[in-house]
Formats: structure tokens, C-alpha cells, sequence
């Protein structure tokens, strides 16, 4: 079945960098974008951005322009997404989802990515 | 990019109907035929449950119905189940490849 497995956990310090993993299974890596959507505690879903996993084009957020870098690796079906100068307010639950298109389907189970004030 | 508009809140007891808005612009929820509802509950995961306005994945019942009017989008809930309480949020299209999600709204089983 299709299947999207992030990275574990993690705790980081303010101003240090995070890359979140997700690998996919069960269908043609290649065929079908992968966004990420962030949820923080309490609050709604925020799209961050979305990458081509045919040819690596990105599009991202406004917001999260300038600080995010999404890439994928074919040969082990993995996108990244890696958010830098981390701030307390990024604390959040980070997923990704295969973009099929126009709608975000399957979700990955989620990494909560935590930064301390 | 500003959030699409959604009640916080929305309730109904077991076989009653309860229906959400998602309000947007032109730019958006009026401008294209992408939008899509997602069903969340408590520590999981986001699930579709409609598409393209009104399309509904395999497996997902056909108590859950999607309809558009200018920049306004609803889902419907129809026959309410204890397990429909849950978190919904929508999602469009935007142009240029981004996409908006809506605020959230909490649906509760009375």
C-alpha cells in the first residue's frame, strides 16, 4: 500500500537546522510531487512547500522563503526537508504528503520537531 | 497567502447532518475546482476525504459530500457517527503551485 515513513523526534537549539526525512513505498516515486505541512501545537495546517520528485523544481511558502530547501532522492525514494535558523515558534508537528495532485494523499505519520525558548 | 475561512466549530448529535464552510477569493477556493477536505483526529495524521470539490476517495462513505458556490466551498456530513468527531480542515489550490489551508473546524458528536 502507499506509504509515507518520516524521521523520528527531534529537540534543537535556536539558530540551529533541522532535516526531516519521509520516505515513500508502494508506487512510482517519480510520479507524484511531495509537499510539507506544519501544524503547531493547537493550531491549523500550514503549507510550507512542494517539490517535483521527477525533476526537483520546488515552490515554497512565502513565509518559509529564504529558510527551507526540500530535495528528494530517487534511488532510495526519500524527500527532505531541511528548515534552517530555527526559532521557538517553529516548534511543530512537520508532514509530508504525496501530492496526487491538487490534494495532499497519503500523509506521513508526522515529526515533531521541537525548539526550546 | 491568508488561511480560508472556517466556523471554529460545528456540532450535531448522532444521525443528524452538519455542514462546514471554507470561505476564500477568487485567487483560490473561486478561482479553481482543487479544493479538498481533510478529516484529522487527536495526534493523527491528516486524511482526504473529498476532492476536487466534490470527489471522494475510495473508502471514504458517502455521508461525506463536497459542493462549491463562488468563493465559498462546504463539506456535508450526513447520518453523523461518534467517529466524525475529528478536526476538518480544507485546502485549495492558489496558483504558481502553492496551496492555502482553512482555519480548522471542530466537529462534535452531541
Amino acid at each position: 500500500q502507499v506509504q509515507l515513513v518520516q524521521s523520528g523526534a527531534e529537540v534543537k537549539k535556536p539558530g540551529a537546522s533541522v532535516k526531516v526525512s519521509c520516505k515513500a513505498s508502494g508506487y512510482t516515486f517519480t510520479s507524484y510531487g511531495i509537499s510539507w505541512v506544519r501544524q503547531a501545537p493547537g493550531q491549523g495546517l500550514e503549507w510550507m512547500g512542494w517539490i517535483s520528485t521527477y525533476n526537483g523544481n520546488t515552490n515554497y511558502a512565502q513565509k518559509f522563503q529564504g529558510r527551507v530547501t526540500m530535495t528528494t532522492d530517487a534511488f532510495t525514494s526519500t524527500a527532505y526537508m531541511e528548515l534552517r535558523r530555527l526559532r521557538s515558534d517553529d516548534t511543530a508537528v512537520y508532514y509530508c504528503a504525496r501530492g496526487a495532485p491538487f490534494r495532499f494523499d497519503p500523509w506521513g505519520q508526522g515529526t515533531l520537531v521541537t525548539v526550546p525558548s | 497567502q491568508s488561511a480560508l475561512t472556517q466556523p471554529p466549530s460545528a456540532s450535531g448529535s448522532p444521525g443528524q447532518s452538519v455542514t462546514i464552510s471554507c470561505t476564500g477569493t477568487s485567487s483560490d477556493v473561486g478561482g479553481y475546482n482543487y479544493v479538498s477536505w481533510y478529516q484529522q483526529h487527536p495526534g493523527k495524521a491528516p486524511k482526504l476525504m473529498i476532492y476536487e470539490v466534490s470527489k471522494r476517495p475510495s473508502g471514504v462513505p458517502d455521508r461525506f459530500s463536497g459542493s462549491k458556490s463562488g468563493n465559498t466551498a462546504s463539506l456535508a456530513v450526513s447520518g453523523l457517527q461518534a467517529e466524525d468527531e475529528a478536526d476538518y480542515y480544507c485546502s485549495s489550490y492558489a496558483g504558481s503551485n502553492t496551496y492555502v489551508f482553512g482555519t480548522g473546524t471542530k466537529v462534535t458528536v452531541l
